[in-house]
């Protein structure tokens, strides 16, 4: 299993401001993944982030507010850019050593945008 | 994309029960796995079971993959067994791996 970690773990950021959720991994994996979870809701994936390609974004997420970096391995950030209340959410990185194999999730990053 | 569907939404359990969760899925997996979220939002891994049957101590887990479905067993539940549930998986005609999540049931167990 990989070991995640997530800086920060919890925010509390004023609106139109941005805020960049750091996501490091113990080893090396292929495939990384940027969740997000509103209040009361389930997972929506916001995007794939694979080393040494764009990321891949789903329905209803774009890059200009969720620029996403994957420099290594081992390592990504999910950037949230003027941010509203809606922005509210626990945000959470996931890795896969490859496709159709078990996921592991970090921490989560809990961001409450006043 | 792959619905998921799970049930009951939610369950209330004196401290001792047993329950079974489930989860229906639309369409051919490689992956499918159940999470256990604590109240500080962690998602904890219970089972990697694209098919087959597994065991760990009090939980158990069931999938039927020609079936589209899988089982959640937990016996004797404990106070600290309270949480969110959810299933969750990714689709075999999927090039990205990416999981497709239930709501989740919400399990509460009394003392």
């Amino acid at each position: 299993s990989a070991v995640i970690s997530q800086k920060p773990s919890r925010d509390i950021c004023q609106r139109g401001t941005s805020l960049t959720i750091q996501c490091q991994v113990d080893s090396q994996v292929t495939m990384m993944f940027w969740y997000r979870q509103q209040p009361g809701q389930s997972l929506t994936l916001i995007a794939t982030a694979n080393q040494g390609s764009e990321a891949t974004y789903e329905s209803g997420f774009v890059i200009d507010k969720f620029p996403i970096s994957r420099p290594n391995l081992t390592f990504s950030t999910l950037t949230v850019s003027n941010m509203s209340p809606e922005d509210s959410s626990i945000y959470l990185c996931s890795v896969a050593s490859r496709q159709g194999y078990e996921q592991y999730f970090g921490p989560g990053t809990r961001l409450t945008v006043t | 994309g792959i619905q998921v569907e799970q049930s009951p939404p939610d369950l209330i359990l004196q401290e001792g029960a047993n329950s079974t969760l489930r989860c229906n899925f639309s369409d051919s997996v490689n992956n499918l796995q159940w999470f256990h979220q604590n109240p500080w939002g962690q998602l904890i891994n219970l089972f990697y079971i694209p098919s087959g049957t597994k065991q760990n101590g009090r939980l158990s887990a069931t999938t039927v993959a020609t079936e589209r479905y899988s089982l959640l067993y937990i016996s004797s539940s404990q106070t600290t067994d309270s949480g969110v549930y959810f299933c969750a998986v990714a689709g075999r005609g999927s090039t990205l791996g990416r999981l497709y999540f239930g709501r989740g049931t919400q399990l509460t167990v009394w003392p």
